[in-house]
């Protein structure tokens, strides 16, 4: 099984900085044929269900603000939030679908300083 | 519009079965896999189980394999969680999700609201 590891467990940045947060697999998810990274990246608000926000580690989902960006390949990605908003405060995700099972990480909890 | 919604959870005792049922709409349910994941109190996401647009192919977590079974109704734009021999730790909220595409490996793109299963005596 891939195992997803994140770092850090939780954040709290100030309104308007940046964060950062950090997906490793313990296998490469890049399907080498299509030259895609299997990875994607969630949002979960307290009390709803979670939300698409990145695909194939870097690709946005429509609807997504720009802020929010993802980068990385093979095992190490990352999930960049540019300006922290107050509605950005919820816990994050990242999933790979490479390979089943299909593996989603412990979740990162991005507060308000 | 997409939709999903979630049905069937509720309190049941160790060793007891419930069936999840997901019913759609907004989309060609046939043209696109689909998902349960489940997240316990407090915790966060589990896969458990997928199902292909064709319904042909299904995989699930070792913690459900034997015990867990996913199925698609085509006819009723409806998909299930049988679950079999319940343990406490199923308690969780189940989530349906969709996959962006008809095969297995694809990423989600649509989630439900969710049903609640508590497993407990």
């Amino acid at each position: 099984d891939i195992v997803m590891t994140q770092s850090p467990d939780s954040l709290a940045v100030s309104l308007g900085e940046r964060a950062t947060i950090i997906c490793k697999s313990s296998q490469s998810v890049l399907h080498t044929s299509g030259n895609k990274n299997y990875l994607a990246w969630f949002q979960q608000k307290p009390g709803q269900p979670p939300k698409l926000l990145i695909y194939w580690a870097s690709t946005r989902e429509s609807g997504v603000p720009d802020r929010f960006s993802g980068s990385g390949s093979g095992t190490d990605f990352t999930l960049t939030i540019s300006s922290l908003q107050a509605e950005d405060v919820a816990a994050y995700y990242c999933q790979q679908y490479y390979n089943s099972p299909f593996t989603f990480g412990p979740g990162t909890k991005v507060d308000i300083k | 519009e997409v939709r999903l919604l979630e049905s069937g959870g509720g309190l049941v005792q160790p060793g007891g079965s419930l069936r999840l049922s997901c019913a759609v709409s907004g989309f060609t349910f046939s043209s696109d896999a689909m998902t349960w994941v489940r997240q316990a109190p407090g915790e966060g996401l589990e896969w458990v189980s997928v199902i292909s647009g064709s319904g042909t192919s299904t995989y699930y977590a070792d913690s459900v394999k034997g015990r867990f079974t996913i199925s698609r109704d085509t006819s009723k734009n409806t998909l299930y969680l049988q679950m079999n021999n319940l343990r406490a730790e199923d308690t969780a909220v189940y989530y349906c999700a969709k996959n962006k595409e008809s095969d297995v490996w694809s990423y989600i793109d649509c989630w439900g609201q969710g049903t609640l299963v508590t497993v407990s005596s």
